[in-house]
């Protein structure tokens, strides 16, 4: 079952615009992960944030999260045609990495 | 190699055969899992294995599905008497210890695609 919905599905942007995606969960979290996944490729990890946190940057990533609302958001600062690709959040109830609850997804268009 | 690979890369096969799915992690990780992505949704877990046990097969649908990983490196994953409904990308992801010794990145590795006509 799919722990996380993300939102938009879709979203297509301009070479060197801003890119913020969400993601909304069910139960109580101990961390929350984002990975994006380019077409016909695996998964590759992007960045983590824990319950305990609020805020966290990486290069041009800023993911927030709200425990209160279950939601977290990922922005993607000066988007580059090589951003493209699905973004997904994916939480991890026991805090153990063990197994990971995927949403279903984001798509990101940056157009050149 | 540097990465988790995956065999083969993709797979058709006939409705009500048996198909076998191998995984390579990463040298020396403890830990592996599979997914399951069917088109247009994020990965679903299957099972982990800790090691040559699997720890943890909750996300098994059924009984068709049963995977092994005999020497604590590679996994195979089968599934017997395929039906339409497992067509889906198949993904494996390998850690260095399974989060026991804290939170534990996953390596994702390039995924089977399975068709079953």
């Amino acid at each position: 079952s799919q722990q996380g919905e993300e939102d938009p599905q879709a979203l297509s942007i301009q070479e060197g615009e801003n890119a913020t995606m969400n993601c909304s969960y069910k139960t109580s979290i101990n961390n929350l992960q984002w990975y994006r996944q380019n077409s016909g490729r695996g998964l590759v990890h992007l960045i983590l944030i824990r319950s305990n946190e609020r805020e966290k940057h990486s290069g041009r990533l800023r993911v927030t999260l709200d425990t209160s609302k279950k939601s977290s958001s990922l922005l993607i600062t000066a988007s580059r045609a090589a951003d493209t690709a699905s973004y997904f959040c994916a939480t991890d109830p026991s805090g153990s990495a063990r197994q990971l609850t995927f949403g279903s997804g984001t798509q990101l268009t940056v157009l050149p | 190699g540097a990465g988790v690979s995956q065999t083969p890369s993709n797979k058709v096969t006939e409705k009500g055969k048996y198909v076998e799915l191998r995984c390579d992690p990463i040298s020396g990780h403890t830990a592996l899992y599979w997914y399951r992505q069917s088109l247009g949704q994020g990965p679903e877990f299957l099972i982990y294995f800790q090691g040559t046990g699997a720890a943890d097969d909750s996300g098994l649908p059924n009984d068709r599905f049963f995977a092994v990983r005999p020497e604590g490196s590679v996994s195979t994953l089968k599934i017997q008497r395929t039906e339409r409904g497992d067509s889906a990308v198949y993904l494996c992801a390998s850690s260095l210890s399974g989060g026991l010794a804290g939170y534990d990145e996953q390596f994702f590795g390039p995924g089977t695609r399975l068709t079953v006509l």
